[in-house]
């Protein structure tokens, strides 16, 4: 079964620039969540989708970062203006049921300059 | 408040050695899950293993070995006879059952580095 895809796995924007994620989780997993390791942090939740409705986004940081599930499928994450701070690995990752171990993507390395 | 603590920021060893990765908790639900991730240099998470607060049995898979104890809040992580290909960042994480989400409170992480 293919995995978790997520892309770009880089982006370097500009500050004030807006960017938009993509991540494909593993077909099949209702449960989809965001997460981010800014440099040198732990990894941080973002937020959780059961199939298109946002089970709990209290991770996301402000009203820049939208989160948006089509049809329950795939997941985008806008930054919108981009700020330095937003720099860091966005992780995605699926699973079929709640606490049974997710799926995680190779993270989207975003840089703001 | 939830909290995962990884003491160990780096350890270094030589192949074949032993090594044993702590991991500390808090929380105050009764039932809650815990986990251990690894991260490769090509950057993705890998599960590597979900244990549930009311199961304290030790688990073995080949060199890995895992000892929960709720005595001491630690779920620690023991790779026996190191390999190269261990080398990565290991992360511990929890789970709180209650919520209305299964949301992960990693820790810091452990990068082992394992050389020949």
């Amino acid at each position: 079964e293919a995995g978790v895809t997520q892309f770009p796995s880089h982006s370097v924007i500009e500050k004030g620039q807006t960017v938009t994620l993509r991540c494909d989780p593993i077909s099949g997993h209702d449960n989809l969540y965001w997460y981010r390791r800014v440099m040198g942090k732990e990894i941080k939740f973002l937020l959780h989708f059961v199939k298109e409705s946002k089970q709990d986004e209290s991770g996301m940081p402000n009203n820049r970062f939208l989160a948006e599930r089509t049809g329950g499928t795939y997941s985008t994450l806008k930054v919108q203006p981009a700020e330095l701070e937003d720099s860091g690995v966005y992780f995605c990752a699926s699973s079929p049921w709640r606490n049974y171990g997710y799926t995680f993507g190779s993270g989207t390395r975003l840089t703001v300059v | 408040a939830q909290k995962v603590t990884q003491a160990q920021t780096e350890i270094s060893v030589v192949e074949k050695e032993d090594v044993t990765l702590d991991c500390v908790y808090e929380t105050r639900d009764t039932t809650y899950y815990l986990f251990w991730y690894k991260q490769p240099p090509s950057g993705e998470l890998v599960f590597l293993i979900r244990r549930n607060s009311f199961d304290e049995q030790n688990e073995i898979s080949g060199r890995y070995s895992w000892n929960f104890q709720k005595s001491t809040s630690s779920f620690n992580f023991t790779i026996t006879a190191s390999q190269v290909v261990d080398s990565a960042v290991y992360f511990c994480a929890l789970s709180e059952a209650a919520r209305n989400t299964d949301k992960l409170i990693f820790g810091t992480g452990t990068r082992l580095q394992v050389f020949p």
